[in-house]
């Protein structure tokens, strides 16, 4: 089955930095990704759709100029969480579409863990 | 609002039982419905969908029913076993096959040797 990465696996940084995150699909072509947020015992939210070659669109409520995103290739797209702060703190997770069985459904990465200090 | 709702209580269960967890949704008319399982720590996995035409589907130990009359649809798993322990998620898509995922908040189920 398809395969999406993400790296770090997890990162602790002090308030005021930036810290981007990679997700990477590695055996398909995703024109399409997603990055989701999951705090402690909430469900996962959508954040924004990150589109290659086009600028990603946003949910609302989410400041894209806080949360970078940029889909550089058909298999990688990055968040950059920018002047984080500890109410960033939370469970970060991309997807991407593929097809399974004929069906096109959503692969998801193992997630990040960002702790803000 | 679109709203998607999931017995947020933990399930606990015997192993070799069937374990059946509920996803209610409300203001939408979802094409498909997903289930998905969630370890602590890690993210989403697949395991099923389901179209509005079909009432149900099988995977290996796993049935999903889908009622769009009641706006209801029940994840089975049958002969659980421990390694089934995980929290399970229903997503519908927030429009017509747009990849926008709305996620139930999931429930924890706990199956006891």
């Amino acid at each position: 089955g398809a395969v999406v990465s993400q790296h770090p696996s997890w990162v602790i940084c002090k308030s005021g930095t930036s810290v981007k995150i990679e997700c990477r699909s590695l055996d398909f072509q995703a024109t399409t990704m997603f990055w989701y947020r999951q705090f402690p015992k909430q469900s996962l939210m959508l954040m924004a759709t990150s589109n290659e070659g086009s600028k990603a669109t946003y949910e609302q409520g989410v400041e894209k100029d806080k949360f970078l995103i940029n889909h550089a290739s058909l298999t990688l797209s990055t968040l950059t969480v920018t002047s984080a702060h500890p109410e960033d703190s939370s469970f970060y997770i991309c997807s991407a579409s593929g097809v399974l069985g004929g069906e096109e459904t959503q692969y998801f990465g193992p997630g990040t863990r960002l702790l803000v200090l | 609002s679109q709203k998607i709702e999931q017995n947020s209580e933990a399930l606990n269960i015997q192993e070799g039982k069937t374990a059946t967890l509920t996803c209610n949704y409300t203001n939408y008319s979802p094409a498909y419905l997903q289930w998905y399982r969630q370890d602590p720590g890690r993210g989403p996995v697949f395991l099923l969908l389901i179209r509005e035409n079909e009432k149900e589907k099988r995977k290996e130990r796993l049935k999903v029913t889908f009622d769009t009359t009641l706006k209801q649809s029940l994840f089975h798993i049958t002969a659980s076993q421990p390694a089934d322990s995980a929290t399970y998620l229903c997503a519908l898509d927030r429009s017509s096959n747009t990849g926008k995922l709305i996620f139930g908040q999931g429930t924890t189920l706990q199956v006891k040797p």
